[in-house]
């Protein structure tokens, strides 16, 4: 079957470093993306692994182990706009565009 | 470059009416989906479209449910009749190539 799992919440504190675990278990795989999304606007895009290792863009990093079917989202230095929803898919095997989404986990970030 | 575009944002209709979604994507993107959030459950696919051809429809739930994309531009859903379950937020996405897909705000979908 197709299961991703992320936890469903957690909390942080302005200027700290938060880590978002993300575990799937999928028929196929091209990509493990992560997306953020604040209430009632459109998921945006935030990074993209298809091999093992860590990409680094700024705050955010984000991490794959293909072998464990393992990924976590790094935020560092926490920012009061950062509180949103961040969703973990999956991109199916080659041939196919279908991404397969996690229910997101909620971020609130405090003062 | 204007994002991906969702009308309307909101819509409430009573069981067994019909109710139609437009998706209009980034201009110059061949590629659109559909993908819909049920309260509480991730966000699922329905449909790709390349162009005006279905690459994939195997998420599209059943025969009410009827997506177009004529002349390769915009997109609409049409839901005919809609049921209670059908309520939830309808996304629409769309890429140039395969790795980034840009989404819309979404068509928040209520059947009473």
């Amino acid at each position: 079957g197709q299961n991703i799992d992320q936890p469903t919440e957690m909390t942080a504190t302005e200027g700290a470093i938060v880590q978002i675990n993300c575990t799937y278990q999928t028929s196929g795989f091209n990509g493990l993306f992560w997306y953020q999304q604040h209430a009632g606007e459109a998921p945006t895009f935030l990074s993209y692994n298809v091999l093992d290792g860590l990409e680094e863009k700024g705050r955010f990093s984000s991490f794959l182990s293909r072998s464990k079917g393992y990924s976590y989202l790094l935020l560092k230095e926490l920012q009061m706009k950062d509180s949103a929803s961040y969703l973990c898919a999956v991109r199916g095997p080659s041939g196919t565009y279908k991404y397969i989404f996690g229910t997101g986990t909620r971020l609130k970030v405090l003062a | 470059e204007a994002g991906v575009t969702q009308f309307p944002s909101h819509s409430v209709i009573e069981k067994g009416q019909t109710v139609t979604l437009r998706c209009d994507p980034i201009s110059g993107h061949d590629n659109l989906y559909w993908y819909r959030r049920v309260m509480g459950k991730e966000i699922k696919f329905l449909l790709h479209f390349v162009k005006e051809s279905k690459q994939d429809e195997s998420g599209m739930p059943n025969n009410r449910f009827l997506a177009e994309r004529t002349g390769g531009t915009y997109s609409t859903l049409k839901v005919q009749p809609a049921e209670l379950e059908d309520s939830g937020v309808y996304f629409c996405a769309s890429s140039f190539s395969e790795v980034k897909l840009f989404f819309g705000s979404g068509t928040q979908l209520s059947v009473l």
